[in-house]
């Protein structure tokens, strides 16, 4: 059973415009939630987390915001730029263990 | 070092057939990660260490997976008897700390592919 869900496979925003990655999930237990991007052949790196404490956490261009109670959180991006074309995964970790529960990715398009 | 270096960069193995998958983890950082990916699809944790110790082992296949990290050595993920299904990018990571917004730096994974 999937406990972090992206619904959307692919995403296409253009140029100067807001991208909107959304991301799922069904453990209540979750205590943090992290965003990474990767590029094709490379790791993934990280680039924003959020405590399940907070609502919203914000990093220059980077915004995560979450809603415990629809269990749902969001990244924006603003504005898009060529260099955020990348896969976006979406992971939860409790702090019972900091095991990193992944989500299946959403590839970004960021188109010129 | 300053990145987290995984070698062999592809695998190919005959089924039946050992692998062995290295990591150096960036010098100073005291836990390690592997993960599994498949098909490009979300990573499955298998297994992270506090420096050699194993520190949760809950993702690994009981049967023929195991890992190492021993001191002044890289660490390592064995696969005896490798099946189809094994095929999988390998990912290996550290971290200085142990915690929810401590960031995990990535190595660039290993390609294991078992024919």
């Amino acid at each position: 059973d999937q406990q972090v869900k992206q619904n959307s496979p692919s995403l296409s925003v253009q140029e100067g415009r807001i991208s909107i990655l959304n991301c799922d999930y069904t453990n209540s237990m979750f205590d943090y939630f992290l965003w990474y991007k990767k590029y094709p052949a490379e790791g993934p790196t990280f680039l924003i987390s959020i405590s399940s404490i907070k609502d919203k956490n914000e990093d220059g261009r980077f915004t995560v915001f979450l809603n415990k109670s629809a269990k749902h959180l969001s990244l924006h991006i603003v504005p898009s730029q060529p260099g955020d074309s990348a896969v976006y995964f979406c992971a939860a970790t409790p702090e019972s263990n900091y095991q990193l529960i992944w989500g299946a990715g959403t590839k970004l398009i960021i188109k010129p | 070092g300053e990145e987290v270096a995984q070698t062999p960069k592809h695998l190919v193995r005959g089924e039946g057939q050992k692998a062995k998958l290295y990591c150096a983890p960036i010098k100073g950082h005291s836990y390690v990660f592997w993960y599994q990916q498949v098909l490009k699809n979300e990573f499955k944790f298998l297994i992270s260490f506090q420096n050699e110790n194993v520190f949760d082992e809950t993702g690994m296949p009981k049967e023929r997976f195991s890992a190492k990290c021993l001191p002044n050595s890289p660490c390592s993920l064995e696969i005896q008897a490798t099946k189809l299904e094994d095929s999988a990018v390998y990912f290996c990571a550290s971290s200085q700390w142990l915690g929810g917004n401590t960031e995990a730096f990535f190595g660039q994974g290993t390609r294991l592919t078992v024919v």
